[in-house]
């Protein structure tokens, strides 16, 4: 069964940097996923595409705060020097067939 | 400037049906893959029906049955088509591209609410 697992929480302070993680259920580790930022009350914006070797392709407008990197199941995004507006949700999202888009729990980001 | 803009939403009672629009501008409907996803009051997002290329549709087993994806090429807009109704139902219904290689969603609408209410 395809599986996201995701962290319901996180937190940083200000100007750091924080990684958050997104985990493929087993037999599915060569999957990609997306990334997706939801601000409060806003809709959701990808942010990037990450790949199973480490590659990532971000979207419009992303800054380059925002990167991510895989390790086996581990999907990763990692945000530097954090600021205010970086306090969101963040999904993870792939797809499965036969199972349409699959999505992770979600991550709720507190800067402090 | 590659946009989605859906429309549609409202109070409905249980039992009834709604029909949602997304209208593109930026790009074709007819040459993108494209999603819908809902959000319920404070949960997370919930995949809903895909439209591929070719015209084929897939959706949830939430939702098989009583939710259609369809799309108009000459309006290029996409559109989910409600029935049935329930209370379950309620959420913020998104419109999203969907990459025709790994599916991932990689623009999104603003949003549109369902509330399912008598």
């Amino acid at each position: 069964q395809l599986v996201l697992t995701q962290s319901p929480s996180a937190s940083a302070s200000l100007g750091a940097s924080v990684k958050l993680t997104c985990t493929l259920s087993s037999g599915h580790s060569s999957y990609a996923i997306a990334w997706h930022q939801q601000q409060p009350e806003k809709g959701p914006r990808f942010l990037m595409k990450l790949n199973s070797d480490g590659s990532h392709n971000k979207g419009d407008g992303i800054p380059d705060r925002f990167s991510g990197s895989t390790s086996g199941a581990e999907r990763y995004l990692t945000i530097s020097n954090l600021q205010s507006e970086d306090e969101a949700d963040y999904y993870c999202q792939t797809w499965g067939a036969g199972i349409g888009g699959v999505f992770g729990g979600g991550t709720k980001l507190t800067v402090l | 400037e590659v946009q989605l803009v859906e429309s549609g939403g409202g109070l409905i009672q249980p039992g009834g049906s709604l029909r949602l629009s997304c209208a593109a501008s930026g790009f074709t409907v007819s040459s993108n893959c494209m999603s819908w996803v809902r959000q319920a009051p404070g949960k997370g997002l919930e995949w809903v029906s895909v439209i591929y290329i070719a015209g084929g549709t897939y959706s949830a087993g939430s939702v098989k049955g009583r939710f259609t994806i369809s799309r108009d090429i000459s309006k290029n807009t996409v559109y989910l088509q409600l029935n049935s109704l329930r209370a379950e139902d309620t959420a913020v219904y998104y419109c999203a591209r969907t990459d025709k290689a790994y599916f991932g969603l990689d623009v999104w609408g603003q949003g549109t609410t369902v509330t399912v209410s008598s």
